[in-house]
């Protein structure tokens, strides 16, 4: 069976300031992981997915995610905030080759100028 | 970009009132989906396909119902509206190369 724990539900820093939002999974197959982004109002939009490849993944507007199958996780970061990056953030579980798709409860990030 | 659509992105109806939303998506893929998400919630997936004449319940019962019967196209429909069906449904669709699913606009619904 597949979960995902997004780890917070709220995060905030401050514009220019790391980011960090944490998402731990757990899954009976090689799973594939992703992260997406919703800005108000709108559609998703995927930022980047690990699929056994590299285990550190680069995504669109400079954020990163690295897999670590030993602690089951797979944090998003990004080295500096944007107002911009003001959004829900959702982890996302899948099976390789598999079907349904996990989306953890989303973790909400505000940026403060 | 992503070419899947959301037909209407808002849509505030009468209790009783029989509705559908579209959604289609032109880069061919199989597999289709239909989420539920309210306001500051988790996305539930709600329907999905695996193709052509496929539709299978997803992990949150609705009262909603879907066909497939072109590849493209993946309507949902309500009967009957009610008040706790308002919400925003997201479809989707992923397949071929792609293993991420791409997603619409949404259809945000009230009803009232």
């Amino acid at each position: 069976a597949q979960s995902v724990t997004q780890l917070d539900s709220h995060v905030s820093v401050s514009e220019g300031t790391p980011v960090l939002l944490r998402c731990n999974y757990s899954s009976s197959y090689s799973p594939s992981l992703f992260w997406y982004v919703q800005h108000p109002n709108k559609g998703l939009q995927l930022l980047l997915k690990y699929t056994s490849a590299a285990t550190l993944v680069k995504g669109i507007n400079g954020f990163e995610a690295e897999f670590k199958k030993s602690e089951t996780s797979f944090h998003l970061t990004k080295p500096s905030a944007h107002m911009s990056d003001a959004a829900e953030y959702f982890c996302v579980v899948s099976e390789t080759g598999g079907f349904k798709t996990i989306f953890g409860a989303g973790t909400r990030l505000f940026v403060k100028a | 970009e992503a070419d899947i659509y959301q037909t209407p992105r808002y849509l505030v109806i009468g209790t009783g009132k029989k509705i559908t939303l579209e959604c289609s998506q032109t880069m061919g893929h199989d597999k289709m989906y239909w989420y539920q998400q309210d306001p500051g919630m988790e996305l539930h997936l709600i329907h999905y396909s695996y193709g052509v004449n496929s539709t299978e319940k997803g992990d949150l019962s609705s009262e909603s119902t879907v066909s497939r019967i072109r590849t493209e196209h993946f309507p949902l429909t309500l009967e009957s509206a009610r008040p706790s069906h308002t919400s925003q449904y997201l479809c989707a669709s992923s397949g071929g190369r792609h293993t991420e699913a791409f997603f619409g606009q949404g259809t945000r619904l009230t009803v009232v």
